[in-house]
């Protein structure tokens, strides 16, 4: 089993549709949680940190369920530019070791 | 450009030759990963660095590859004796290793390898 699985893709929404991504994990002594963008034969960039209370950053809204091992990404009223690879990272303690999730991949059309 | 740099960009070479990529961190970060991507995979973490002292590797890092971090500055990764299952693109990222931070790691361009 994978440390960390997200759902298959590829996502393929209208604009203005809202999208979820799923993401769960198998260190439960993991401690910190991200979800990073990656396009095109770009490097990946923080989207945002995942925190227990939930989070929100204008149209994205995370979510981590510690119990269940499980972090969401909520994507609102998508945006062509938000077609791109969606990464869910997992940190453990001390914060080096880290864990990609091998992404979603979301396209967004007109 | 106060970014992560990597360099080459792209490198192509033949099976059984050495390569070695260099990752400059931003200036301020003391912790330097290394990363190996694949199409269609996340990073996979290979190995990192608190300063110039090697803390973490992942069996992923066979004996072939080294990285090496000499002045807690600039990082280089060697790749010895290529094989066609190095082809990936390595990425660099940096951090700063203050307790109390999220510990956000920046990523580089990247180095594309290709061994033919």
């Amino acid at each position: 089993r994978k440390e960390v699985e997200q759902d298959p893709g590829p996502f393929n929404v209208p604009e203005g549709a809202t999208v979820a991504f799923n993401c769960t994990y198998s260190n439960s002594a993991s401690q910190s949680f991200f979800w990073y963008r990656q396009d095109c034969r770009k490097e990946p960039k923080l989207l945002m940190s995942v925190y227990s209370s939930g989070n929100e950053d204008g149209r994205f809204t995370a979510q981590l369920n510690r119990a269940s091992q499980y972090i969401s990404l909520l994507i609102r009223d998508s945006k062509l530019s938000d077609s791109a690879t969606y990464l869910c990272v997992v940190r453990d303690t001390g914060g080096f070791k880290t864990i990609f999730g091998a992404g979603t991949r979301l396209f967004v059309k007109a | 450009d106060t970014g992560v740099s990597q360099n080459p960009r792209h490198k192509i070479t033949k099976r059984g030759q050495n390569v070695t990529f260099r990752c400059d961190p931003i200036s301020e970060h003391n912790r330097l990963y290394w990363y190996r991507q694949t199409l269609g995979q996340g990073p996979e973490f290979l190995t990192y660095f608190q300063n110039e002292a090697q803390l973490e590797k992942s069996r992923l890092l066979s004996d072939r590859f080294s990285a090496e971090r000499p002045k807690g500055s600039f990082s280089t990764l060697e790749i010895q004796r290529t094989e066609q299952g190095d082809s990936a693109m390595y990425l660099c990222a940096s951090s700063l290793g203050l307790v109390g931070t999220t510990y956000e790691q920046y990523f580089g361009p990247g180095t594309r390898l290709t061994v033919t």
